[in-house]
């Protein structure tokens, strides 16, 4: 079966510094791999997807992922934090149907 | 394109009586919606998959007699909260894939949740 495991529950950065969240996958197929982030109350917004055609997948607002099939890896990172990317983030994977199994969330709080 | 609405946004209901929660797909159709529950500060937990035309399937633990999934059109999917009881106060989303990406490798895309308050 599918799952993802966030490493941190909760992160915090300064302004303009490194953002890195870790998700590590387990799949017995190639899997396809999803960041999401939701802010308070409202529904989820992709912010980048892996299908397996490049490894390293540009997303929004500056964001990008790395998938390393040795490590079973899948971490989302941008190189300078801002104060409007505080928010719930959430690594997927694709289920054994079409639905998503969602690891258990990062809080991630920017601080000035 | 591929926006997905939910109505109520927030609904606040007594203990015993039922609630309806809408999710449209906007500008396409969606043979399949999922709804999903979230508790404070956890993950998204899958309840259901909704089929356009056919009963849904509900993921193991989820009283389908409680959480009435109906999908009478390609783009309506409704979920009913019946003899609501504080515990099923939680934060419910709703989610489709966009038309014709039924597929694994597609994202899906989510409703603005309906937040429920049973008192």
């Amino acid at each position: 079966a599918q799952s993802v495991t966030q490493l941190g529950s909760h992160v915090s950065v300064s302004e303009g510094a490194l953002v890195l969240l870790r998700c590590n996958y387990s799949s017995s197929v190639p899997p396809y791999l999803f960041w999401y982030v939701q802010y308070p109350n409202q529904g989820l917004q992709l912010l980048l997807k892996y299908t397996s055609a490049a490894t390293l997948v540009k997303g929004i607002n500056g964001f990008e992922a790395e998938f390393k099939k040795s490590e079973t890896s899948f971490h989302l990172t941008k190189p300078s934090a801002h104060m409007s990317d505080a928010a719930e983030y959430f690594c997927a994977v694709s289920g054994a149907g079409t639905a998503l199994i969602f690891g258990k969330g990062t809080t991630l709080s920017v601080s000035s | 394109g591929a926006v997905v609405s939910q109505h109520p946004s927030r609904v606040i209901c007594k203990s015993g009586t039922s609630v309806k929660i809408e999710c449209r797909s906007l500008d396409f159709q969606a043979t399949t919606m999922f709804w999903y529950r979230q508790f404070p500060k956890q993950s998204l937990m899958l309840m259901a998959t909704s089929n356009e035309g056919s009963k849904a399937t509900y993921e193991q633990g989820v009283e389908k007699d409680k959480f009435l999934i109906n999908h009478a059109s390609l783009t309506l999917s409704t979920l009913t909260v019946t003899s609501a009881h504080p515990e099923d106060s939680s934060f419910y989303i709703c989610s489709a894939r966009g038309q014709g990406t039924q597929v694994p490798n597609s994202p899906l895309h989510f409703g603005n949740g309906t937040r429920l308050t049973v008192t």
